[in-house]
């Protein structure tokens, strides 16, 4: 078993869509959740990040986390044909050693 | 204003052939790293540094070798080259020496092994 399991899609929605990305993983000890988003032929960039259990907003943009469930989420409002893009989910530890990926949801929202 | 660059953004090379790509950052950050993205978007750390020292060296052949000649920059040299090797590399930076920081990638560089 993969350390970061994320369905790698591709997931396609109309505008205006909510859409839902999410993440399992098996390590207990990750603390740190992030959520990085990469266009096409771009470097990736950071969209979310949280600490331990709980949700963030910002904006359109929630992100989850369920340390219980080892399970993280990213919820996108009203979704736009610019939030077309690869989702990277990332976590570590509390030591920050080393940034573990899942493999990425190809998302395309149409107009 | 490029935060991180990488030179060459696309290298077409032969089978065997030696190659280095260079990694510059202008943020001041202390760490720096080496991603590998292979053709399905996985994207997997291969080395890191903070301040010019190895900090982290992931399971990866030992053709490839990093070199940091000062904290803004880590270049990724690799020898004798294989078809496997085909894929986008990322450098990133981050401040301080946690990976939890954010990480700044910069715009990749395609490699392509004939």
């Amino acid at each position: 078993q993969k350390e970061v399991e994320q369905d790698p899609g591709p997931l396609s929605v109309p505008e205006g869509a909510i859409v839902s990305l999410n993440c399992t993983y098996s390590n207990s000890a990750f603390q740190y959740f992030m959520w990085y988003r990469q266009y096409s032929r771009k470097g990736p960039e950071l969209l979310m990040y949280t600490y331990s259990s709980g949700n963030k907003e910002d904006g359109r943009f929630t992100a989850q986390v369920d340390k219980s469930s080892k399970y993280i989420s990213l919820f996108i409002r009203d979704s736009q044909p610019s939030d077309s893009a690869t989702y990277l989910c990332a976590m570590t530890d509390q030591a920050g050693t080393a940034l573990i990926f899942g493999k990425g949801t190809t998302l395309s929202v149409s107009s | 204003d490029t935060a991180v660059s990488q030179t060459p953004k696309y290298l077409v090379t032969q089978m065997g052939n030696d190659k280095s790509i260079k990694c510059e950052q202008n943020l001041g950050h202390d760490t720096m790293y080496w991603y590998k993205q292979d053709s399905k978007k996985f994207l997997k750390i291969m080395f890191s540094y903070n301040n010019k020292e190895l900090i982290i060296n992931e399971t990866v052949p030992n053709r490839f070798s990093p070199k940091s000649p000062d904290k803004a920059h880590l270049n990724l040299h690799i020898n004798s080259l294989e078809l496997g090797d085909s894929a986008v590399y990322f450098c990133a930076s981050t401040r301080g020496g946690a990976s939890y920081n954010e990480q700044f990638f910069g715009p990749g560089t395609r490699l392509t092994v004939l």
